[in-house]
Protein backbone atom coordinates (compact mmCIF):
# COMPACT_ATOMS: atom_id res chain seq x y z
CA UNK A 1 0.00 0.00 0.00
CA UNK A 2 1.52 3.68 -1.41
CA UNK A 3 1.19 6.52 1.00
CA UNK A 4 1.96 8.63 3.83
CA UNK A 5 1.80 7.45 7.41
CA UNK A 6 2.17 9.91 10.54
CA UNK A 7 2.78 9.27 14.23
CA UNK A 8 1.91 9.40 16.39
CA UNK A 9 -1.82 10.09 15.94
CA UNK A 10 -1.86 11.90 19.51
CA UNK A 11 0.63 13.54 21.50
CA UNK A 12 0.83 15.69 24.37
CA UNK A 13 3.94 18.13 25.44
CA UNK A 14 4.37 19.56 28.66
CA UNK A 15 5.89 23.26 28.71
CA UNK A 16 9.13 23.84 27.42
CA UNK A 17 9.34 20.21 25.74
CA UNK A 18 10.64 19.23 22.40
CA UNK A 19 8.54 16.48 20.25
CA UNK A 20 8.93 15.08 17.30
CA UNK A 21 6.19 14.51 15.05
CA UNK A 22 6.81 11.59 12.28
CA UNK A 23 6.54 11.73 8.35
CA UNK A 24 7.44 8.60 5.93
CA UNK A 25 6.22 7.91 2.54
CA UNK A 26 6.70 5.02 0.27
CA UNK A 27 5.02 7.60 -2.88
CA UNK A 28 8.59 7.85 -4.09
CA UNK A 29 8.08 11.51 -4.27
CA UNK A 30 10.62 14.38 -4.17
CA UNK A 31 8.67 17.25 -2.35
CA UNK A 32 7.54 16.63 1.01
CA UNK A 33 6.05 19.64 2.84
CA UNK A 34 4.66 20.32 6.52
CA UNK A 35 1.66 21.87 7.89
CA UNK A 36 -0.40 22.98 10.99
CA UNK A 37 -4.13 23.36 11.25
CA UNK A 38 -5.56 25.50 13.59
CA UNK A 39 -9.73 24.95 14.46
CA UNK A 40 -12.03 26.15 11.68
CA UNK A 41 -8.57 27.27 9.61
CA UNK A 42 -6.64 26.52 6.67
CA UNK A 43 -3.65 24.73 6.08
CA UNK A 44 -0.32 27.12 6.90
CA UNK A 45 2.71 25.91 5.78
CA UNK A 46 5.76 25.30 8.25
CA UNK A 47 8.02 23.67 5.76
CA UNK A 48 9.07 22.05 2.65
CA UNK A 49 12.07 20.24 1.10
CA UNK A 50 12.14 19.20 -2.42
CA UNK A 51 15.10 17.20 -2.14
CA UNK A 52 17.33 15.27 0.45
CA UNK A 53 19.61 17.31 2.81
CA UNK A 54 17.50 20.58 1.73
CA UNK A 55 14.66 22.46 3.17
CA UNK A 56 13.26 25.93 3.35
CA UNK A 57 11.31 27.95 5.66
CA UNK A 58 7.24 28.27 5.10
CA UNK A 59 5.58 30.68 5.99
CA UNK A 60 5.36 30.02 10.32
CA UNK A 61 8.68 28.51 11.12
CA UNK A 62 9.56 30.06 13.86
CA UNK A 63 9.96 27.22 16.65
CA UNK A 64 9.96 24.18 14.49
CA UNK A 65 12.28 22.44 13.02
CA UNK A 66 13.23 19.39 10.49
CA UNK A 67 15.20 17.31 8.65
CA UNK A 68 15.52 15.30 5.43
CA UNK A 69 18.25 12.89 5.56
CA UNK A 70 16.06 9.94 3.33
CA UNK A 71 13.85 11.06 0.82
CA UNK A 72 10.71 8.75 2.72
CA UNK A 73 11.60 10.64 5.75
CA UNK A 74 10.40 14.78 6.82
CA UNK A 75 10.36 14.70 11.07
CA UNK A 76 9.25 17.64 12.05
CA UNK A 77 10.70 18.99 15.86
CA UNK A 78 7.98 21.39 17.45
CA UNK A 79 10.80 23.14 19.68
CA UNK A 80 9.70 24.89 23.13
CA UNK A 81 10.23 28.35 21.15
CA UNK A 82 7.44 27.94 20.04
CA UNK A 83 4.70 29.70 22.26
CA UNK A 84 1.53 28.15 20.97
CA UNK A 85 2.23 24.60 19.97
CA UNK A 86 -1.18 22.78 20.33
CA UNK A 87 -2.84 22.34 16.89
CA UNK A 88 -3.25 19.77 14.36
CA UNK A 89 -0.20 18.88 12.15
CA UNK A 90 -0.27 17.42 8.82
CA UNK A 91 2.65 15.86 6.66
CA UNK A 92 2.20 16.11 2.97
CA UNK A 93 4.03 15.43 -0.39
CA UNK A 94 4.02 15.41 -3.89
CA UNK A 95 5.85 14.67 -7.36
CA UNK A 96 8.57 17.44 -7.36
CA UNK A 97 7.80 19.10 -10.99
CA UNK A 98 6.21 22.43 -9.48
CA UNK A 99 3.80 21.90 -6.43
CA UNK A 100 1.28 23.75 -7.93
CA UNK A 101 1.04 21.50 -11.32
CA UNK A 102 0.69 18.57 -8.93
CA UNK A 103 -1.86 16.97 -6.13
CA UNK A 104 0.01 16.63 -2.55
CA UNK A 105 -0.71 13.70 -0.74
CA UNK A 106 -1.67 14.22 2.73
CA UNK A 107 -1.08 11.81 5.65
CA UNK A 108 -3.37 11.42 8.72
CA UNK A 109 -2.35 13.94 11.21
CA UNK A 110 -0.51 14.20 14.17
CA UNK A 111 -3.26 16.12 17.20
CA UNK A 112 -0.69 17.95 19.45
CA UNK A 113 -1.67 19.38 22.81
CA UNK A 114 0.65 21.23 25.03
CA UNK A 115 -0.78 20.51 28.57
CA UNK B 1 0.14 36.44 0.32
CA UNK B 2 -2.15 35.56 -2.32
CA UNK B 3 -4.80 33.50 -1.01
CA UNK B 4 -7.99 31.63 -2.22
CA UNK B 5 -10.81 32.44 0.31
CA UNK B 6 -14.29 30.08 -0.16
CA UNK B 7 -17.58 31.18 0.32
CA UNK B 8 -19.34 30.69 2.02
CA UNK B 9 -17.76 29.76 5.48
CA UNK B 10 -20.74 27.02 6.20
CA UNK B 11 -23.46 25.68 3.99
CA UNK B 12 -25.91 23.01 5.41
CA UNK B 13 -27.93 21.53 2.32
CA UNK B 14 -30.62 18.27 2.53
CA UNK B 15 -29.26 15.00 0.72
CA UNK B 16 -29.99 14.75 -2.39
CA UNK B 17 -29.38 18.20 -3.15
CA UNK B 18 -26.46 20.00 -5.36
CA UNK B 19 -23.87 21.81 -3.29
CA UNK B 20 -22.04 24.89 -4.70
CA UNK B 21 -18.92 26.22 -3.19
CA UNK B 22 -16.71 28.79 -4.85
CA UNK B 23 -13.17 30.46 -4.09
CA UNK B 24 -11.97 33.33 -5.09
CA UNK B 25 -8.19 34.71 -5.15
CA UNK B 26 -5.99 38.07 -6.18
CA UNK B 27 -3.39 37.37 -8.43
CA UNK B 28 -2.77 35.40 -11.38
CA UNK B 29 -2.17 31.52 -11.25
CA UNK B 30 -1.63 28.84 -13.28
CA UNK B 31 -3.20 26.07 -11.44
CA UNK B 32 -6.48 25.48 -8.98
CA UNK B 33 -6.88 22.61 -6.75
CA UNK B 34 -9.77 21.57 -4.54
CA UNK B 35 -9.54 19.71 -1.55
CA UNK B 36 -11.55 17.59 1.30
CA UNK B 37 -11.19 17.23 4.67
CA UNK B 38 -12.96 15.12 6.80
CA UNK B 39 -13.19 15.81 10.22
CA UNK B 40 -10.03 14.95 12.22
CA UNK B 41 -8.39 13.75 9.40
CA UNK B 42 -5.97 14.36 6.65
CA UNK B 43 -7.12 16.26 3.01
CA UNK B 44 -7.85 14.46 0.33
CA UNK B 45 -7.32 15.81 -3.89
CA UNK B 46 -10.29 16.14 -5.32
CA UNK B 47 -9.50 18.01 -8.43
CA UNK B 48 -7.05 20.31 -9.96
CA UNK B 49 -7.84 22.84 -12.93
CA UNK B 50 -5.62 24.94 -15.08
CA UNK B 51 -5.94 28.15 -15.65
CA UNK B 52 -6.68 27.69 -20.08
CA UNK B 53 -9.02 25.31 -18.62
CA UNK B 54 -12.93 26.76 -18.12
CA UNK B 55 -13.96 23.61 -16.37
CA UNK B 56 -13.61 19.87 -15.45
CA UNK B 57 -15.57 17.10 -14.46
CA UNK B 58 -14.70 13.77 -12.04
CA UNK B 59 -17.61 11.95 -11.35
CA UNK B 60 -20.13 14.20 -9.11
CA UNK B 61 -18.03 16.87 -8.97
CA UNK B 62 -17.77 19.56 -11.80
CA UNK B 63 -15.44 22.99 -11.06
CA UNK B 64 -15.46 25.90 -13.14
CA UNK B 65 -12.46 28.82 -13.55
CA UNK B 66 -12.82 32.21 -14.55
CA UNK B 67 -9.94 33.60 -14.56
CA UNK B 68 -11.36 36.90 -15.57
CA UNK B 69 -12.81 37.10 -12.09
CA UNK B 70 -10.21 35.64 -10.50
CA UNK B 71 -12.68 32.96 -9.37
CA UNK B 72 -13.62 28.93 -8.91
CA UNK B 73 -16.90 27.45 -8.03
CA UNK B 74 -17.25 23.10 -6.78
CA UNK B 75 -20.26 22.04 -7.23
CA UNK B 76 -21.53 18.65 -5.92
CA UNK B 77 -24.40 17.03 -7.83
CA UNK B 78 -26.72 15.14 -5.90
CA UNK B 79 -25.05 15.20 -1.99
CA UNK B 80 -24.69 12.54 -0.12
CA UNK B 81 -24.24 12.16 4.01
CA UNK B 82 -20.70 11.47 3.05
CA UNK B 83 -20.42 14.86 1.09
CA UNK B 84 -19.94 16.00 4.81
CA UNK B 85 -16.81 17.61 4.76
CA UNK B 86 -14.84 20.53 4.81
CA UNK B 87 -13.47 22.17 1.08
CA UNK B 88 -10.51 23.66 0.61
CA UNK B 89 -8.86 25.37 -2.39
CA UNK B 90 -5.22 26.07 -2.91
CA UNK B 91 -3.72 28.46 -5.47
CA UNK B 92 -0.11 28.86 -6.77
CA UNK B 93 1.86 31.14 -4.78
CA UNK B 94 2.94 34.46 -6.87
CA UNK B 95 6.78 33.93 -6.38
CA UNK B 96 7.94 30.60 -5.02
CA UNK B 97 6.78 26.95 -6.21
CA UNK B 98 4.43 26.03 -3.32
CA UNK B 99 0.30 26.17 -2.88
CA UNK B 100 -1.56 28.22 -0.56
CA UNK B 101 -5.04 27.21 1.04
CA UNK B 102 -7.89 29.04 2.17
CA UNK B 103 -9.91 28.36 4.61
CA UNK B 104 -12.42 26.21 3.63
CA UNK B 105 -16.27 25.50 3.21
CA UNK B 106 -17.74 23.08 6.11
CA UNK B 107 -20.58 21.28 4.36
CA UNK B 108 -23.38 19.50 6.02
CA UNK B 109 -25.45 17.03 4.12
CA UNK B 110 -28.88 17.13 6.43
CA UNK B 111 -30.52 13.56 6.21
Amino acid sequence: DGGITQSPKYLFRKEGQNVTLSCEQNLNHDAMYWYRQDPGQGLRLIYYSQIVNDFQKGDIAEGYSVSREKKESFPLTVTSAQKNPTAFYLCASSIMQGSSYNEQFFGPGTRLTVL
Amino acid sequence: SQQGEEDPQALSIQEGENATMNCSYKTSINNLQWYRQNSGRGLVHLILIRSNEREKHSGRLRVTLDTSKKSSSLLITASRAADTASYFCATDAPIDDKIIFGKGTRLHILP
